[in-house]
């Protein structure tokens, strides 16, 4: 009974491709983000969603697209990699406050 | 597992410091972390401490980390209303995954 659950766990793939990464969660909460963490492991927040709404985009390329096809999904896909995209990224869910984070996914851009 | 508690909430007088406390049970923690969430955004880093430091200052703000007791706290001095938000202490844990608190709502009063 996972509250937020992202697939795949790990990603590796080829500079150029495109792909997605899911974001579930099962708490009934209105809000969702992602975020990206550097090598420092310092978290960058990429967007929000508040019910199926995007809230922030804090000037992220436009190569990111998140899309939300209902409350409790919100996906993140990513066009034409780079090197630099390289990160662990995690998606979040919120409810009055408390920010519930799911495992993350690492991808490896080469 | 890892674990990182922190008292729920905190409320202090314009002008006062404020001073929010943390602890944490990974003891190879490499960096340990305050991330603040104002009302409706996503949470914004801090402020962070190397785990071999005692103490780092910026500004308004002391980060104090006892490493042998597994304490970590953040002093906010002349507290603001602006400074009115929910912290996060983080650490980082041997997986590199970050393990948030529950945070702390720091309500300021008049």
């Amino acid at each position: 009974d996972t509250a937020v659950s992202q697939t795949p766990k790990y990603l590796v793939t080829q500079m150029g491709n495109d792909k997605s990464i899911k974001c579930e969660q099962n708490l009934g909460h209105d809000t969702m983000y992602w975020y990206k963490q550097d090598s420092k492991k310092f978290l960058k927040i990429m967007f929000s969603y508040n019910n199926k709404e995007l809230i922030i985009n804090e000037t992220v390329p436009n190569r990111f697209s998140p899309k939300s096809p209902d409350k409790a999904h919100l996906n993140l896909h990513i066009n034409s990699l780079e090197l630099g995209d390289s990160a662990v990224y995690f998606c979040a869910s919120s409810l009055m406050g408390e920010q519930f984070f799911g495992p993350g996914t690492r991808l490896t851009v080469l | 597992g890892e674990d990182v508690e922190q008292s729920l909430f905190l409320s202090v007088r314009e002008g006062d410091s404020s001073v929010i406390n943390c602890t944490y049970t990974d003891s190879s923690s490499t960096y340990l972390y305050w991330y603040k969430q104002e009302p409706g955004a996503g949470l914004q880093l801090l402020t962070y401490i190397f785990s071999n430091m005692d103490m780092k200052q910026d500004q308004r703000l002391t980060v104090l980390l006892n490493k042998k007791d597994k304490h970590l706290s953040l002093r906010i001095a002349d507290t603001q209303t602006g400074d009115s938000a929910i912290y996060f202490c983080a650490e980082s844990d041997r997986d590199d995954k970050i393990i948030f608190g529950k945070g702390t709502r720091l309500h300021i009063l008049p």
